[in-house]
């Protein structure tokens, strides 16, 4: 089974400050078709999980351009350049590619 | 809008049975992969399985857990995506969501299900 491994799993950041999120993979997470099936999603207190990133680096439709995703192969990450007060909650990387598995995710906060 | 609703969760004894559904609208249900992924209380999220569209076969995965005991179904004629769970345990206890497979990820989530499985 694949293993996702997010660091860090809590994260306090400034208001306005960037932030990071980092996820590895047990193995590479190109498929056979050349693609790289990594998403991330954002779940806020009491709500259901929502994406924001897919194939590494593509938005989706209605996410702020402060968040982006990069990455390849084993690596990937998450950043936000400048965080506000509605971004509070924890963040999952999920792949794609070999079935479908979770980071235990990370949870972040306002200092 | 696309929307998914889940209904069915509960209170069930270790060992039983249950059967949740995803109510879907605002899409083509029946072009859709759909998967189900629970959360337990406090954790974080976990793949449960999947089930294909029909021209794709409508095969259904799952993940180790659920291997046995739970079976995803769908009918393409009321819109409507199942997962029936047998001989649950305690640890089946979670929210279960059913949510809609795009490039390799759920781009379209319900608001979940509780289910929880206790004496």
């Amino acid at each position: 089974d694949v293993v996702m491994t997010q660091s860090p799993l809590s994260l306090p950041v400034t208001l306005g400050q960037p932030a990071s999120i980092s996820c590895r993979s047990s193995q590479s997470l190109v498929y056979i078709d050349g693609n790289t099936y990594l998403s991330w999603f954002q779940q806020r207190p009491g709500q259901s999980p929502r994406r924001l990133i897919y194939r590494v680096s593509q938005r989706d439709s209605g996410v702020p351009d402060r968040f982006s995703g990069s990455g390849s192969g084993t690596d990937f990450t998450l950043k936000i350049s400048r965080v506000e007060a509605e971004d509070v909650g924890v963040y999952y990387c999920m792949q794609g590619t070999h079935w479908y598995t979770f980071g235990q995710g990370t949870k972040l906060e306002i200092k | 809008e696309v929307q998914l609703v889940e209904s069915g969760g509960g209170l069930v004894k270790p060992g039983g049975s249950l059967r949740v559904s995803c109510a879907a609208s605002g899409f083509t249900f029946s072009n859709a992969w759909m998967s189900w992924v629970r959360q337990a209380p406090g954790k974080g999220l976990e793949w449960v399985g999947r089930i294909k569209r029909k021209i794709d076969g409508e095969t259904a995965d799952y993940a180790a857990p659920g291997k046995g005991r739970f079976t995803i179904s769908r009918d393409d004629s009321k819109n409507i995506l199942y997962l029936q769970m047998n001989s649950l345990k305690a640890e089946d206890t979670a929210v279960y969501y059913c949510a809609r497979d795009h490039e390799g990820g759920y781009d379209q989530w319900g608001q979940g299900t509780l289910v929880t499985v206790s004496s």
